[in-house]
C-alpha cells in the first residue's frame, strides 16, 4: 500500500544551521509529493510540492527534490530561522486516488 | 488569504457521548475532507465529500461517524458514541479541484479528548 515515513522529531537547531528532514515513501504508480508545515495554532499549509521525478519544489528557502530511485523527498534549508519553528509533514497523493497519505510530522525547534 | 476555520479548538467529552466537530471551508471550494491525528501517529484520512455525498472513506470511518454539509457553508463531523481511542486532533480541509496539483487548505484542527 501507499505510505510515507519521515524522521522522528523533535529536531532542535541553532539559528542559521542547515536543516534536513528525511522523508521516504512507498507508492504504486507515480505519486505527487508534498511538504506541509503547521505553525502553532494554525492549520497545515502547503510549503512545497513536486509532481514528477527529478522535480525540485522550493518555497521560503526550503527545497525538496523528488528522487524516484531512492523513493525520497527530503526537505532542506540552508539557514534556518527561529520563525521556521513548526511541525513539518511529508505527504503523497497517489495516482488514481483523491486523498493525501501523510507521515507522522517532524517538530522543528530553532533556537536563537 | 482565505482560510478554513474549525470549532471548537478543544473538545472534552465523556466516553459514549456524541460530539459534533464543525468546519467552515473556503466558500467556493467543492471538495471537503476530514483527517485525524492520534498523538504521535500519522495524519490519517477519514473521509472525502463532494456534491453532497461521501466520495471516499477509510476503514476508520465506521458507522459511528457521519458527515454533513447542512447549510452550504458548514461541514460537520459527528461521532455518535465516542470511544477512548477517538481522542485525536481532527483536521478539516477543502479544495476547489480534485487533482493532485490543486492546493488543499487545512483548518487548525480540533483536539478531541475522550475521558
Amino acid at each position: 500500500g501507499n505510505s510515507v515515513t519521515q524522521m522522528e522529531g523533535p529536531v532542535t537547531l541553532s539559528e542559521e544551521a542547515f536543516l534536513t528532514i528525511n522523508c521516504t515513501y512507498t507508492a504504486t504508480g507515480y505519486p505527487s509529493l508534498f511538504w506541509y508545515v503547521q505553525y502553532p495554532g494554525e492549520g497545515l499549509q502547503l510549503l512545497l510540492k513536486a509532481t514528477k521525478a527529478d522535480d525540485k519544489g522550493s518555497n521560503k528557502g526550503f527545497e525538496a527534490t523528488y528522487r524516484k530511485e531512492t523513493t525520497s523527498f527530503h526537505l532542506e534549508k540552508g539557514s534556518v530561522q527561529v520563525s521556521d519553528s513548526a511541525v513539518y509533514f511529508c505527504a503523497l497523493w497517489a495516482s488514481g486516488t483523491y486523498k493525501y497519505i501523510f507521515g507522522t510530522g517532524t517538530r522543528l525547534k530553532v533556537l536563537a | 488569504e482565505p482560510e478554513v476555520t474549525q470549532t471548537p479548538s478543544h473538545q472534552v467529552t465523556q466516553m459514549g457521548q456524541e460530539v459534533i466537530l464543525r468546519c467552515v471551508p473556503i466558500s467556493n471550494h467543492l471538495y471537503f475532507y476530514w483527517y485525524r491525528q492520534i498523538l504521535g501517529q500519522k495524519v490519517e484520512f477519514l473521509v472525502s465529500f463532494y456534491n453532497n455525498e461521501i466520495s471516499e472513506k477509510s476503514e476508520i470511518f465506521d458507522d459511528q461517524f457521519s458527515v454533513e454539509r447542512p447549510d452550504g457553508s458548514n461541514f460537520t463531523l459527528k461521532i455518535r458514541s465516542t470511544k477512548l481511542e477517538d481522542s485525536a486532533m481532527y483536521f478539516c480541509a477543502s479544495r476547489l479541484l480534485a487533482g493532485a496539483t490543486d492546493t488543499q487548505y487545512f483548518g487548525p484542527g480540533t483536539r478531541l479528548t475522550v475521558l
